[in-house]
């Protein structure tokens, strides 16, 4: 029962590089979320999918782009990186509202 | 103002302690709430879910008050395993989007 599996759990870039990070769900959730989440914020919301082919910009939207390839996944892609984007990353799943599973996140450095 | 907000804590409690942590939401619309715990470095867990009639599972309680848009956890008997970070979640009529607190960190010691 894997839930939510997030890849890579590490990773640093330097400032300008690009890189997706990927995300798999196996619970048949048809929402996904991407958020980061910074010392002292809490949990930002980048980008959601309600459902497969839509996605909707959430709280922090600007630097990232998103694609719900099908329902099992939803990647988040870093274009230009910039050294604000480090952060730990974190992937959801749900389905309604009752209760997220999140994967275990990605720690990116941008230097 | 934030729409959910918490005491960042650190609340430091000794083991066999009672403890409780509120949480307010600014949204009344408001429709669903929960608990969720992350340790250091770790992905958030649900720990519950909060209904109007207040609910129960071994040592943690989950209250909601409605008319005063708070939300608070009491635990138990505190361990030293319950040491972690307890966000306080909300979401709103309709979506299922959620959206978190920044977290009061628990500190149980010896």
């Amino acid at each position: 029962n894997a839930g939510v599996t997030q890849t890579p759990k590490f990773q640093v870039l330097k400032t300008g590089q690009s890189m997706t990070l990927q995300c798999a769900q196996d619970m048949n959730h048809n929402s996904m979320y991407w958020y980061r989440q910074d010392p002292g914020m809490g949990l930002r919301l980048i980008y959601y999918s309600a459902s497969e082919g839509t996605t909707d910009k959430g709280e922090v939207p600007n630097g990232y782009n998103v694609s719900r390839l099908n329902k099992r996944e939803f990647s988040l892609r870093l274009e230009s990186a910039a050294p604000s984007q480090t952060s730990v990353y974190f992937c959801a799943s749900s389905e309604r509202s009752y209760g997220y599973t999140f994967g275990s996140g990605t720690r990116l450095t941008v230097v | 103002r934030k729409e959910v907000e918490q005491d960042p804590g650190p609340f430091n409690v000794p083991e066999g302690a009672t403890v409780a942590f509120n949480c307010t939401y600014s949204n009344s619309a408001s429709q669903s709430f929960f608990w969720y715990r992350q340790d250091c470095r770790k992905e958030p867990k649900l720990l519950m879910s909060v209904y109007s009639s207040g609910n129960e599972d071994g040592r943690f309680t989950a209250q909601l008050n409605r008319a005063s848009q708070y939300i608070s956890l009491l635990i138990r008997d505190s361990k030293l395993s319950d040491s972690a970070t307890y966000l306080c979640v909300v979401n709103t009529y309709n979506t299922d989007k959620l959206i978190f607190g920044t977290g009061t960190r628990l500190q149980v010691f010896p």
